[in-house]
């Protein structure tokens, strides 16, 4: 079965470092998001791609933040520098995209800022 | 901000029962709605979706939609202990490309 890949699963950094996260979406969807999930609360868009182009990164802190899917397939999502805020779940999720809107979560990533 | 609510929980179901969360909107024009569980630790897995306002079923899950009152509810019937977990609902963001709006999910917890 297909699957959403990310990586890495867990990542542990200072305050003031930057980090990156990768994910690979389930092949041929066309629509990729990043979310942020604090312990207790629902995940939160950090940003949504449809192919290569971002079409929502309302919610994104553009002045730490930043995420990238050059060729439409893979992204990556980096945090420079990152804050103890940031400490959180980085979830990645892709979906086949027009209207089909059934999206899937790849594992995720662990962040710890210290 | 157009908002998802869910009670927080948790929801204690004795093990065999009927376990019954709810979900409200405030996005008027929602037109299609997501359940997911997520195992603590691990990520949201999709489990249902509806579009049309009454009853789906799959397997267990039962997800009920009555947009006049603006709420989702999930049944989960026969309740297993590997149904403890957290449920988020989500809601699809009118005019939007496909963006989601999450509750912050209900704990369930059955006891056997």
């Amino acid at each position: 079965e297909a699957e959403v890949a990310q990586s890495p699963r867990y990542k542990i950094t200072e305050k003031s470092q930057a980090v990156a996260f990768w994910c690979d979406p389930i092949s041929g969807h066309a629509t990729l998001y990043w979310y942020r999930q604090i312990l207790g609360q629902g995940p939160e868009l950090l940003v949504q791609f449809q192919d290569e182009s971002v079409v929502d990164d309302s919610q994104l802190p553009k002045d730490r933040f930043s995420a990238e899917r050059l060729k439409g397939v893979d992204s990556t999502l980096k945090i420079q520098p990152a804050e103890l805020g940031d400490s959180a779940m980085y979830l990645c999720a892709s979906r086949v995209g027009g209207a089909q809107y059934e999206q899937y979560f790849g594992p995720g990533t662990r962040l710890t800022v210290t | 901000q157009k908002e998802v609510e869910q009670n927080s929980g948790p929801l204690s179901v004795p093990e065999g029962a009927i376990a019954s969360l709810n979900c409200t909107y405030s996005d008027r024009g929602s037109q299609s709605f997501f359940w997911y569980r997520q195992y603590s630790g691990k990520s949201p897995e999709l489990i249902m979706f509806i579009y049309s306002n009454g009853d789906k079923e799959d397997g267990r899950f039962t997800a009920q939609l009555n947009k006049a009152s603006q709420y989702v509810s999930l049944l989960i019937r026969d309740s297993q202990p590997s149904d403890s977990a957290t449920y988020l609902c989500a809601a699809l963001v009118t005019d939007s490309w496909g963006k989601f709006q999450f509750g912050a999910g209900t704990q369930v917890v059955v006891t056997p």
